[in-house]
C-alpha cells in the first residue's frame, strides 16, 4: 500500500543553520505530495505542496522538489529560525482523496 | 480568512463515559474528514463524509465510534465507552471537493485533545 517515510526526529539546529528533513514515498499512479507544519498544541498546517514529477514547492523560505527518480519530496530551508521550532508531516494523496502522513519530524531550533 | 472550527479544545474523561467532539468545517466545503493523532506519530483518518454521506469509515471502531454530519455542513465525532487507548488528538479537516487534485487539499482545525483517566 501507500505509504511515506520520514527521516526521525529530534532534529535540534542552531538557529541560521541549514535544514533538511527526509521524505521518502512508495505509492502507485502519479500522487500529489505535501508538506505539514504543527506548532505546539495547534492542528497542521500546509506548509507546500507539489503536484506532479520536478515541481518545487515553496513558502516562508523552505522548499521541496517532488523527484519522481528517487521517490522523495525532502525539506529544505537555507537559515532556520527559532520560530520554526514545529512538527513536519510528509505526506501523498495518491490520485484519491485519502491522505498518507509520515510520522513526523519534530525541530527544535535553538537560539 | 476562514478556518476549520471545533470544540472543545481539550477534554479529559474517565474510561466507560461517553464523549463527543464538535467540527465545523469551511464554509462551502463539501468534504470533512476525523483524523486521530497518537502522540508520535501522524493523523490517520478514521472517516471521511461526502456531504451528508459517509464515504469512508473504514478504520473506524464502530463498536465504540460513531460520525454524523446531518445536514452537510457541522459534524460530532462520539466515543462511547472511551477507552485508556483512545487518549490522542482528534483532528478535524475539510476540502472543497473529495477527488484529487488541487480541489481536496485539506484545512485542519486545531483539534480536541482527548485525555482518558
Amino acid at each position: 500500500g501507500d505509504s511515506v517515510t520520514q527521516m526521525e526526529g529530534p532534529v535540534t539546529l542552531s538557529e541560521e543553520a541549514f535544514l533538511t528533513i527526509n521524505c521518502t514515498y512508495t505509492a502507485t499512479g502519479y500522487p500529489s505530495l505535501f508538506w505539514y507544519v504543527q506548532y505546539p498544541g495547534e492542528g497542521l498546517q500546509l506548509l507546500l505542496k507539489a503536484t506532479k514529477a520536478d515541481d518545487k514547492g515553496s513558502n516562508k523560505g523552505f522548499e521541496a522538489t517532488y523527484r519522481k527518480e528517487t521517490t522523495s519530496f525532502h525539506l529544505e530551508k537555507g537559515s532556520v529560525q527559532v520560530s520554526d521550532s514545529a512538527v513536519y508531516f510528509c505526506a501523498l494523496s495518491a490520485g484519491t482523496y485519502k491522505y498518507i502522513f509520515g510520522t513526523g519530524t519534530r525541530l527544535k531550533v535553538l537560539a | 480568512e476562514a478556518e476549520v472550527a471545533q470544540s472543545p479544545r481539550y477534554k479529559i474523561t474517565e474510561k466507560s463515559q461517553a464523549v463527543a467532539f464538535w467540527c465545523d468545517p469551511i464554509s462551502g466545503h463539501a468534504t470533512l474528514y476525523w483524523y486521530r493523532q497518537i502522540l508520535g506519530q501522524g493523523p490517520e483518518l478514521l472517516v471521511q463524509f461526502q456531504d451528508e454521506s459517509v464515504v469512508d469509515d473504514s478504520q473506524l471502531p464502530k463498536d465504540r465510534f460513531s460520525a454524523e454530519r446531518l445536514k452537510g455542513v457541522d459534524s460530532t465525532l462520539k466515543i462511547q465507552p472511551a477507552e485508556l487507548g483512545d487518549s490522542a488528538m482528534y483532528l478535524c479537516a475539510s476540502s472543497r471537493s473529495g477527488g484529487g487534485g488541487s480541489y481536496n487539499e485539506q484545512f485542519f482545525g486545531p483539534g480536541t485533545r482527548l485525555t482518558v483517566l
